[in-house]
């Protein structure tokens, strides 16, 4: 079945550096792609729609500035926190789904900043 | 702006017992409704989906339904087993490809 690949799966860094994360469709063309935040015992909450070839669609309250998102190939979306802080660390979900293939989430990535 | 509101948030079912969750939505233009289980640590795993012409589905010990009409929509598993131990959530969206709303999840507890 359609798989979703999600790297790295858990991430630690400094506060101020950078961190990107990426999300690969592994067997089908993601036309869009989605990335998701997850604080522990809630939700996920959309951060931000990714096309491809296109620039991401951000939600309402997500910088885009601090959340880089380039979704260069019809296989490839990366998001990049950019100078991350100890606020930032949480759970990173991407999802993406394709013409004929439905919507699959990547496994994950946790992120924490110190 | 759309919202998916989802009760209850926790639930705590006898083992062979049923369990319903029900979530209502916002925006009269979404026809596509998963639902996701997520274990701990792990991605959501779709398990169930609806599409506004069909007003029930059912797979196994798992069914949906859906009042378009109302804007409500329920996840229903039977014979509730220890390993439905788990977050579920329901989501709304105008299709597939759009942004999906997710609820606020509900944690499923079955007690042997």
């Amino acid at each position: 079945g359609a798989v979703v690949s999600q790297h790295p799966s858990w991430v630690i860094c400094k506060s101020g550096t950078s961190v990107k994360i990426e999300c690969r469709s592994l067997d089908f063309q993601a036309t869009t792609m989605f990335w998701y935040r997850q604080f522990p015992k809630q939700s996920l909450m959309l951060m931000a729609t990714s096309n491809e070839g296109s620039k991401a669609t951000y939600e309402q309250g997500v910088e885009k500035d601090k959340f880089l998102i380039n979704h260069a190939s019809l296989t490839l979306s990366t998001l990049t926190v950019t100078s991350a802080h100890p606020e930032d660390s949480s759970f990173y979900i991407c999802s993406a789904h394709g013409v004929r293939t439905p919507l699959h989430f990547g496994n994950g990535t946790r992120l924490t900043v110190t | 702006g759309e919202n998916v509101e989802q009760h209850p948030s926790t639930l705590s079912v006898q083992e062979g017992d049923s369990a319903v969750i029900k979530c209502t939505y916002s925006d009269s233009a979404s026809n596509y409704f998963p639902w996701y289980k997520q274990e701990l640590g792990k991605r959501p795993q779709l398990i169930i989906d609806i599409r506004s012409n069909v007003g029930e589905k059912k797979d196994q010990r798992i069914a949906v339904t859906l009042n378009k009409t109302a804007k409500h929509f329920s996840l229903h598993i039977t014979e509730t087993q220890p390993e439905d131990s788990a977050v579920y959530f329901c989501a709304a969206t105008y299709s597939s490809a759009s942004k999906i709303i997710f609820g606020s999840g509900t944690r499923l507890s079955i007690r042997p």
